[in-house]
């Protein structure tokens, strides 16, 4: 059974302080890892997605990087509007590809000015 | 484009009582979910579509039917609501869910419902 686990479950930064946050999985066959950002109150919205070991994609103040059991996803000089909650998923390969996402609890992040 | 939206975006039932929440996309998009957000569950998989006129079930299905008789809507049904189905309720779509520039889902902004 695929699993995602993310931690921590909250982070509270000052402006400028910069820190990471992680996400572990087990899967049987990683086709992709994804990270989305949800505001209060609305749908989560994509960000990344990562496909294989050793690969990184930024975005602004965000970097996503991913290994064969856990991906990061670091925050550079956080600003107050950067407070959400960050969810980490994955997609298994196999023959029912009908995109299922195994998604984490999340990680509440909060950036005091 | 208005992307996925959902109606209603708030709804309080009694137990027993039925409702249909409805999802729309505008994108074109082959696949279609619906979702539920509990505290400290994470999102779950409830039912999902790969076509017009094709349902099949996901992780927690129980309780819950859905139809998908256009290809830009998809339904989800409680024919009777238990407290157990409060939660908030999302709906996502993707173009195709093989391709590996098309996983992304793109998620509705929620239907929070309540049962008593």
């Amino acid at each position: 059974e695929d699993q995602v686990t993310q931690s921590p479950e909250a982070l509270r930064l000052q402006e400028g302080e910069s820190s990471s946050l992680n996400c572990s999985y087990t899967v049987s066959g990683l086709r992709g890892l994804f990270w989305y950002r949800q505001d209060p109150g609305k749908g989560p919205e994509f960000l990344f997605t990562l496909y294989s070991a050793g690969e990184e994609k930024e975005k602004e103040r965000l970097k996503a990087t991913l290994t064969k059991k856990e991906s990061f996803l670091h925050i550079t000089a956080p600003k107050p509007e950067d407070s959400a909650t960050y969810l980490c998923a994955v997609q298994a390969k196999g023959g029912t590809s009908y995109g299922k996402l195994t998604f984490g609890q999340g990680t509440i992040l909060t950036v005091h000015p | 484009n208005a992307g996925v939206t959902q109606t209603p975006k708030f709804r309080v039932l009694k137990t027993g009582q039925s409702m249909t929440l409805l999802c729309a996309q505008d994108m074109n998009h082959e696949y279609m979910y619906w979702y539920r957000q509990d505290p400290g569950m994470g999102l779950r998989l409830i039912h999902y579509s790969v076509g017009e006129g094709t349902t099949a079930k996901g992780e927690v299905p129980d309780g819950y039917n859905v139809s998908r008789l256009k290809k830009q809507n998809f339904l989800l049904g409680l024919e009777s609501a238990a407290p157990s189905q409060t939660s908030v309720y999302f709906c996502a779509s993707t173009k195709i869910a093989g391709g590996p520039s098309y996983n992304e889902q793109f998620f509705g902004p929620g239907t929070r419902l309540t049962v008593l």
